[in-house]
């Protein structure tokens, strides 16, 4: 079974702060993304990477970075959170096929 | 950039209606998924549409691919409670392209 985890379900950060988000999966899979989720917007692709050291803009790449150091972590970075980074956050990595997505991080920005 | 519009954005049924939702697409797709999120839960892959009017069945659930590759549909013959959730499409503008654009859902609420 492919396993995608993220490092916190829950997360409350104050404005101004970095937030690290962090993504592991355990099946090799070269391609990896992030998304958030808001009510009404559906999934909307933050970044993504299909190597090592490689990565893409999606849809909303403002405010957030990323790093993919290693082949199985990709790392989603808020450099200075704002309020209206309050959201579910997803990962999710794939093979070009089907993407399997982690359990989702809930950020709150106070 | 490309868009990918669903409707409806909710829809509540009686236990053992139907239900379909649909996907339309702003520029032509290479290939088109759904995934279903239960609540609470996060998106799992139910199946992938490659080819122009294609057509696919999972038990109750049929989904198919529109002649011009730009639009879809998913259709739950007779729900269960266990339907619920929210189904996504999500679009793959080119063949080499890694990255899905998804749709905003439809959420499937149904009623015992």
């Amino acid at each position: 079974d492919v396993k995608v985890t993220q490092s916190s379900r829950y997360l409350v950060k104050r404005t101004g702060e970095k937030v690290f988000l962090e993504c592991v999966q355990d099946m090799d899979h070269e391609n990896m993304f992030w998304y958030r989720q808001d009510p009404g917007l559906g999934l909307r692709l933050i970044y993504f990477s299909y190597d090592v050291k490689m990565k893409e803009k999606g849809d909303i790449p403002e405010g957030y970075s990323v790093s993919r150091e290693k082949k199985e972590r990709f790392s989603l970075i808020l450099e200075s959170a704002s309020t209206n980074q309050t959201s579910m956050y997803l990962c999710a990595s794939g093979t070009g096929y089907e993407q399997y997505f982690g359990p989702g991080t809930r950020l709150t920005v106070t | 950039g490309q868009q990918v519009m669903q409707i409806p954005q909710y829809q509540h049924v009686q236990e053992g209606e139907d239900f379909t939702t649909y996907c339309n697409s702003s520029t032509t797709l290479s290939n088109i998924q759904w995934y279903k999120q239960r609540p609470g839960g996060h998106p799992v892959f139910l199946i992938q549409l490659v080819k122009s009017g294609e057509v696919k069945k999972q038990k109750r659930l049929t989904f198919q691919f529109g002649e011009a590759k730009k639009n879809s549909s998913l259709h739950i013959t007779a729900t269960q409670t266990t339907d619920v959730g929210t189904y996504f499409c999500a679009g793959r503008k080119d063949t080499g392209r890694r990255a899905l654009t998804f749709g905003s859902g439809t959420r499937l609420q149904v009623q015992p």
